[in-house]
């Protein structure tokens, strides 16, 4: 049964700082893997998709990156701002199976 | 392009009653998925429908159930409601539901089970 784990649940950083949010899924037989955002109360955003063949996907200022042999994501947020503050939540799919949602890194930056 | 539409957006129900979501998805996506998110669990797969036929369910008891109409629109229904069904009920829809499909998900519909 494949499981993903999000590290860390929360993280507050200063506007302007990098930060990468970690996912770890214990099943590397992935379909593909993807970062989505959510604004409270509201419903999921997708970020970026990675295909198992892809290492990484890159759109404006977040880069995604995947390692299916060491069953890891990250995701690389550069100059950070205040309107990145979100959940930020990966989802992996398993083949024959549906999407599988780490339980997400609440981030904070501070203006 | 319209996104996918969840209706209603909030709703207050009390134990024992039943419930019916609904979920218009992006025009020409075939597949919709249900998610159920609580504060405790996180987001839980429920179950996914593809040209009318459920492909995929989720752990969830038999109170909980679903279908698809020819248009590609979802309904799923809860009956005999308990409290622990407060949620925020997501559907998701993609153009197959597998592969290198985004999942494009609903603003959501908020229970609240008094």
């Amino acid at each position: 049964k494949q499981e993903v784990t999000q590290i860390p649940a929360a993280l507050s950083v200063p506007e302007g700082e990098n930060l990468v949010l970690n996912c770890s899924f214990t099943d590397s037989a992935i379909y593909n893997l993807q970062w989505f955002r959510q604004d409270p109360g509201k419903g999921l955003t997708s970020l970026l998709l990675i295909q198992s063949s892809q290492r990484e996907q890159t759109s404006g200022r977040l880069n995604a990156s995947l390692d299916k042999s060491s069953g890891r994501s990250t995701l690389y947020i550069a100059a950070s701002q205040p309107g990145d503050s979100a959940t930020y939540l990966c989802a992996v799919e398993n083949y024959g199976q549906n999407f599988v949602f780490g339980p997400g890194t609440r981030l904070s930056v501070l203006p | 392009k319209a996104g996918v539409t969840q209706t209603p957006r909030y709703l207050i129900k009390t134990r024992g009653q039943q419930v019916t979501l609904s979920c218009s998805p992006i025009s020409g996506h075939r597949s919709v998925s249900w998610y159920q998110q609580t504060p405790g669990q996180g987001l839980q797969f429920l179950f996914e429908y593809f040209s009318e036929t459920q492909r995929n369910k989720g752990n969830f008891p038999g109170r909980f159930s679903g279908r698809q109409f020819s248009n590609s629109r979802s309904e799923m229904n809860v009956s005999t409601l308990e409290l622990g069904d407060s949620a925020l009920y997501l559907c998701a829809s993609s153009l197959s539901g597998t592969g290198a499909n985004v999942l494009t998900f609903g603003a959501g519909s908020r229970l609240t089970v008094l």
